[in-house]
């Protein structure tokens, strides 16, 4: 069975620092990844979709990394700005086109 | 396209009263996820169809869930009787047939049961 993890679960930056977030998974048999913003009662913003051929993808200053043989992505956000602040979810799509989602991690970019 | 509508955006019940939560996927997608988000469990997939068939429904907590899905542009997932304990966000996301595709979400329906 798939196991998604999000270390940390909560982050506290000042502004401009550069964000990094890690999520692994368990089961390397994925076709993509797939990395969200969730913003308090709100739904899910897609950010970036990685397939498994791919080993990174970015927009803007959003950069995603795949190493898929370890089980692992990293999403940076380069010089965070306060509008960064939210709940960031990764999720890994597999057979039966199910996507998993890790515990997401919670982000505050402080002014 | 206006993208994956769900309704109501919020429902408040009380304990043992029928709930419905409607979605509407993306034209043309031929799958369609219904989500659960809580603070303890994070998200987990309910249910999921495939051009309106069924295909893994073993993540419904119990038989008081049951999901339909009509035709390619309806789906409804039903809960009867609720319990307080059903309270939280819902989600439907759909996406293409193609493994490659992307998931696009909802809204999402905060539901909760007095």
């Amino acid at each position: 069975k798939q196991e998604v993890t999000q270390i940390p679960a909560a982050l506290s930056v000042p502004e401009g620092e550069n964000l990094v977030l890690n999520c692994s998974f368990t089961d390397s048999a994925i076709y993509n990844l797939q990395w969200f913003r969730q913003d308090p009662g709100k739904g899910l913003t897609s950010l970036l979709l990685i397939q498994s051929s791919q080993r990174e993808q970015t927009s803007g200053r959003l950069n995603a990394s795949l190493d898929k043989s370890s089980g692992r992505s990293t999403l940076y956000i380069a010089a965070s700005q306060p509008g960064d602040s939210a709940t960031y979810l990764c999720a890994v799509k597999a057979a039966g086109n199910k996507l998993t989602f890790g515990g997401g991690t919670r982000v505050l970019v402080k002014p | 396209d206006a993208g994956v509508i769900q309704s109501p955006r919020h429902e408040v019940t009380e304990m043992g009263q029928e709930v419905t939560l409607r979605c509407k996927p993306i034209s043309g997608h031929d799958y369609l996820f219904w989500y659960r988000q809580t603070m303890m469990r994070g998200l987990e997939l309910l249910i999921y169809f495939n051009n309106n068939v069924p295909i893994d429904d073993s993540g419904m907590p119990e038989d008081r869930f049951s999901a339909k899905m009509p035709n390619a542009s309806f789906s409804t997932l039903k809960i009867q009787p609720s319990e307080p304990r059903d309270s939280a966000v819902y989600f439907c996301a759909s996406s293409s047939a193609d493994d490659r595709s992307e998931a696009f979400f909802g809204q999402g329906t905060r539901l909760t049961v007095v």
